[in-house]
């Protein structure tokens, strides 16, 4: 069946350091790919998505991109800041979502 | 606007209990979907609406899990005869259009229900 496997945590960076969370999946199909992020105290917000292959979704920074020959959605940011502290889950839809465990991100200053 | 509210907040019963949780979609979402959250993981797909009628069901537990949307807006999880291991988050997400009208389709969470049986 559909599943998303993303990258353990937690993550400890200094500010300004370059971020990569991995994520793959496994999906008959064309699935949709997401990057959700959940702010301590917050519901669960839409980051980014990408739809098709090759597709790169950005948003505050963040990028990802849809790679169809690994099956991957590695989210990036070049220069994280103290308020990208947050835990971060890959998803992927078809008829619903599939979402990954999620990774802890903790940004000091 | 205001986006998608659950009450309780928390919800703190007593192991064999029955207990309710609401949703309160965005106005206009036809599409309502539960999850389920536990300590360390991700969500967990319940249940989907469209409109009023449960699309796709397949991820209640068992049969003490019940949900229902009446009129296609807020809708009710029911759990009966609540077990320690029921104890989670629940969320609730809408969308304006349902998956299978193709497209990407972006779900909007509510806060969730904090559920916990002692």
């Amino acid at each position: 069946g559909d599943s998303v496997t993303q990258m353990e945590g937690p993550v400890t960076l200094s500010e300004e350091a370059f971020l990569t969370i991995n994520c793959t999946y496994t999906a008959t199909g064309y699935p949709s790919l997401f990057w959700y992020v959940q702010y301590p105290g917050e519901g669960l917000q839409l980051l980014l998505k990408a739809t098709k292959a090759d597709d790169k979704g950005s948003n505050k920074g963040f990028e990802a991109t849809y790679r169809k020959e690994t099956t991957s959605f590695h989210l990036e940011k070049g220069s994280v800041q103290v308020s990208d502290s947050a835990v971060y889950f890959c998803a992927l839809s078809r008829n619903q979502f599939y979402f990954g465990t999620g990774t802890s991100l903790t940004v000091i200053p | 606007g205001a986006g998608v509210s659950q009450t309780p907040s928390n919800k703190v019963t007593e192991k064999g209990k029955y207990v309710e949780l609401r949703c309160d979609p965005i106005s206009g979402h036809t599409a309502l979907y539960w999850y389920r959250q536990s300590l360390g993981q991700g969500p967990e797909f319940l249940i989907y609406f469209q409109g009023t009628g449960a699309a796709d069901d397949s991820g209640l537990p068992n049969d003490r899990f019940f949900a229902v949307r009446p009129e296609g807006s807020v809708s009710t999880l029911k759990i009966q005869r609540t077990e320690r291991g029921d104890s989670a988050v629940y969320l609730c997400a809408s969308s304006l259009t349902p998956p299978q009208a193709g497209g990407t389709y972006e779900q909007y969470f509510g806060p969730g229900t904090r559920l916990t049986v002692t």
